[in-house]
């Protein structure tokens, strides 16, 4: 099976744009989360989505929104960006996302200038 | 109030000998718990799990042992390799919550030297 891949690998955006990142899950996997990862910090939840509903959100600005699409793959969309927006982004799928082990992509590696 | 914690961020053994990594958590209902490992560059890659009902789960060298009690696990690795050397991190989650999410601790650099 293909496992998780995540698009682009590495981006390079300025202040105020507005980047869409991708995720393709595994395939038969419906619940696809969406992580942030900087220096020095662990893994940040950013939201789940599953069957296309977003189901939980962690504590980041509305800045951050994503989407799911009926094939399960995920949009994770940053507008205004800022600085403190410089991270790796990474993806993640499970079959149902209920306390199950879940799958990571490789990351898109963002900055922000 | 971070509810996962690993205390060490950095931990350095001979090659050969025993690796431990310890992950504390402060939320009880947390009841599934996991380790990943992760390469500069890559995504984390799942490593072993352990579900509440069990206090030991073994797969190769790696162990996870898991203390309900003092909400502390650790992972165990024996012997110790030079390709173990990457970033581990312990991840809890809910097994009866349409959740979708891990709260990650903030990681411990296991350095393993020849």
């Amino acid at each position: 099976k293909a496992g998780v891949t995540q698009t682009p690998r590495y981006l390079i955006k300025t202040r105020g744009q507005q980047v869409t990142l991708s995720c393709s899950p595994i395939s038969g996997h419906r619940s696809v989360s969406w992580y942030q990862q900087t220096p020095g910090q662990g893994l940040q939840f950013l939201f789940e989505y599953f069957s296309e509903t977003q189901r939980n959100k962690g504590n980041f600005p509305g800045r951050f929104s994503g989407r799911q699409f009926s094939n399960s793959r995920s949009e994770m969309n940053v507008s205004t960006l800022e600085l403190g927006d410089s991270a790796l982004y990474l993806c993640a799928s499970s079959v149902q996302g209920t306390g199950e082990t879940q799958y990571f992509g490789p990351g898109t590696r963002l900055l922000v200038l | 109030d971070q509810q996962v914690k690993q205390n060490s961020p950095s931990l350095s053994v001979q090659e050969g000998r025993i690796s431990i990594l310890n992950c504390d958590y402060t939320n009880s209902m947390f009841d599934y718990f996991l380790w990943y490992k992760k390469y500069p560059a890559e995504g984390p890659t799942f490593l072993i799990s352990i579900s509440s009902i069990k206090d030991k789960n073994e797969d190769g060298r790696f162990t996870v042992f898991l203390n309900k009690s003092a909400k502390h696990l650790s992972l165990h690795i024996v012997p110790s390799q030079p390709g173990d050397s990457a970033v581990y991190f312990c991840a809890a989650s809910f097994s009866n919550t349409n959740a979708g999410k891990s709260t990650f601790g903030d990681g411990t650099t296991l350095t393993v030297k020849p």
